[in-house]
C-alpha cells in the first residue's frame, strides 16, 4: 500500500530563517509529487508539483523541492521564510498509474515567528 | 480563474439528522472529491466520481453517501449524522484530461461540520 509520512507535525521558525519541511513516501509503482499550502480557514492550494524532468522543483511564493528517488523523499524548502508563510502544508503523491487520485500526508503546520 | 464552491462554510446539526453538503465547480472538471480533514490525520478520501451518475469509495465511505446528477455539483450526504463525523469537509475537482494534469486538485474553502 502507498503512503506518505511528515514526520514533523508542527515547525517553528524565526523570520528570516531557512526552512525544511520533510516527506518521505511509500510506493511500489512510480508515483508524481506535490506539495499543498492550506493558509487558516481556507482550503488547499497547489505550492508545486514534480511529474517528470529534473529533480529540483520550483513553486509559488519563493518554495522549492526536490526529488529524491533512492531515498523515496521530496522535502520542501524556503531560503527565508516571512511572517505570512504561516500555514499547514500537506505533502500528496499520484501513482502513476491511478492518476486522478492523490493520497495525503498528515501535515505540517509551519508556525513563522517575527 | 478556477473556483469551487461548497455552499456551507459553517454548519451544526443534530445525531440523527440527515446532512447535504453541496460542492460546485464552474471549470468543467470530469472528476470530484470529497474529502474529510482531520488534526493529525491529513486529508482522507471518502468518495470521488469520475463522471457524472459515476462514484467510488475512498479510504473511509462509512456512514456517507454521494450524489452527481451533473457534471459540476457533487452533494456528500450523511443519512445520519453522528459525532464522529465532526469534521472540516474539503470538496475539489480535477480533469483527466491527460495524465500529466490528473493529479492536480483544485480545492473548494471547505465546510466545517459539528454534530451535537
Amino acid at each position: 500500500a502507498q503512503s506518505v509520512t511528515q514526520l514533523d507535525s508542527q515547525v517553528p521558525v524565526f523570520e528570516e530563517a531557512p526552512v525544511e519541511l520533510r516527506c518521505n513516501y511509500s510506493s511500489s509503482v512510480s508515483v508524481y509529487l506535490f506539495w499543498y499550502v492550506q493558509y487558516p480557514n481556507q482550503g488547499l492550494q497547489l505550492l508545486l508539483k514534480y511529474l517528470s524532468g529534473s529533480t529540483l522543483v520550483k513553486g509559488i511564493n519563493g518554495f522549492e523541492a526536490e526529488f529524491n528517488k533512492s531515498q523515496t523523499s521530496f522535502h520542501l524548502r524556503k531560503p527565508s521564510v516571512h511572517i505570512s508563510d504561516t500555514a499547514e502544508y500537506f505533502c500528496a503523491v499520484s501513482l502513476m498509474d491511478s492518476s486522478y487520485k492523490l493520497i495525503f500526508g498528515s501535515g505540517t503546520r509551519l508556525l513563522v515567528r517575527p | 480563474d478556477v473556483k469551487v464552491t461548497q455552499s456551507s462554510r459553517y454548519l451544526v446539526k443534530r445525531t440523527g439528522e440527515k446532512v447535504f453538503l453541496e460542492c460546485v465547480q464552474d471549470m468543467d472538471h470530469e472528476n470530484m472529491f470529497w474529502y474529510r480533514q482531520d488534526p493529525g490525520l491529513g486529508l482522507r478520501l471518502i468518495y470521488f466520481s469520475y463522471d457524472v451518475k459515476m462514484k467510488e469509495k475512498g479510504d473511509i465511505p462509512e456512514g456517507y453517501s454521494v450524489s452527481r446528477e451533473k457534471k459540476e455539483r457533487f452533494s456528500l450526504i450523511l443519512e445520519s449524522a453522528s459525532t464522529n463525523q465532526t469534521s472540516m469537509y474539503l470538496c475539489a475537482s480535477s480533469t483527466r484530461r491527460g495524465r500529466i494534469m490528473a493529479g492536480e486538485l483544485f480545492f473548494g474553502e471547505g465546510s466545517r461540520l459539528t454534530v451535537l
